[in-house]
C-alpha cells in the first residue's frame, strides 16, 4: 500500500539548534517533493520544493534533501527560533495531478 | 505571493442540513483547485481534485453524492458537504494550483464545519 510517514508525531529541541525532520515513502514515484509548514486552524504554507533529480535545496535557514533511492527526504532547520513553532508536512506530486501528504511532525523550538 | 480566500471560516449547524463552502483564488486563475479535509492532529487527505469546466475527480472512498464540488470559473470552486452529519465535523481546507507551468499549490485558510 502507498504510504508518506514522518519520523516523529512530535519533536522538541532547544532553541539555536538544528531541527531535521523525515519523510519516507512507499510504493510512489514522485516527480517532486514539497515541504510545507502549518499553523493551528491555518491552511498549510509552502516552503520549498525540490524534484527528483536534485540532491538537496536551501532557502535562508532551511535546506531540504531528497533521496529516491531511500525513498526518503530530510528537512533541516536550522539555527531554530521559537517562532519556528509549528506542524511540518511533506508532500508529494505522484504520476496524476494529485499531491498527497503525510502525516506531520510537531516541532516545538524551546526557548 | 497567490491568495486563496476561503468562505466561511466557521460554520456550526443542524444534522441534516447542507453547507456550501466557497474557495476562491484572489489574484490568479486557477484550472485545478484540491480539496482535502483534516482531522484534528492528523494529515491532509485529498477528498478531490476539481477542474474548472469539468466534472470531480473524487480520491477513492469519497462520496460524491455527499461531496459536491462545483468548479464554475477560474477562480472559484464550491464545495457543498449534503445532508450533513456529525462525522463529517472536520477542517475543509482548499487549495488551488497556478497555471503557466508552476508547481506550487496554494491553500485557503480552511473552514471549520462542526455539525451538531
Amino acid at each position: 500500500s502507498q504510504k508518506i510517514e514522518q519520523n516523529s508525531e512530535a519533536l522538541n529541541i532547544q532553541e539555536g539548534k538544528t531541527a531535521t525532520l523525515t519523510c519516507n515513502y512507499t510504493n510512489y514515484s514522485p516527480a517532486y517533493l514539497q515541504w510545507y509548514r502549518q499553523d493551528p486552524g491555518r491552511g498549510p504554507v509552502f516552503l520549498l520544493l525540490i524534484r527528483e533529480n536534485e540532491k538537496e535545496k536551501r532557502k535562508e535557514r532551511l535546506k531540504v534533501t531528497f533521496d529516491t533511492t531511500l525513498k526518503q527526504s530530510l528537512f533541516h532547520i536550522t539555527a531554530s527560533q521559537p517562532a519556528d513553532s509549528a506542524t511540518y508536512l511533506c508532500a508529494l506530486k505522484n504520476t496524476g495531478n494529485q499531491f498527497y501528504f503525510g502525516t506531520g511532525t510537531s516541532l516545538t523550538v524551546i526557548p | 505571493g497567490a491568495v486563496v480566500s476561503q468562505h466561511p471560516s466557521r460554520v456550526i449547524c443542524k444534522s441534516g442540513t447542507s453547507v456550501k463552502i466557497e474557495c476562491r483564488s484572489l489574484d490568479f486563475q486557477a484550472t485545478t483547485m484540491f480539496w482535502y479535509r483534516q482531522f484534528p492532529k492528523q494529515s491532509l487527505m485529498l477528498m478531490a481534485t476539481s477542474n474548472e469546466g469539468s466534472k470531480a475527480t473524487y480520491e477513492q472512498g469519497v462520496e460524491k453524492d455527499k461531496f459536491l464540488i462545483n468548479h464554475a470559473s477560474l477562480t472559484l470552486s464550491t464545495l457543498t458537504v449534503t445532508s450533513a452529519h456529525p462525522e463529517d465535523s472536520s477542517f475543509y481546507i482548499c487549495s488551488a494550483r497556478t497555471t503557466g507551468g508552476q508547481e506550487t499549490q496554494y491553500f485557503g485558510p480552511g473552514t471549520r464545519l462542526l455539525v451538531l
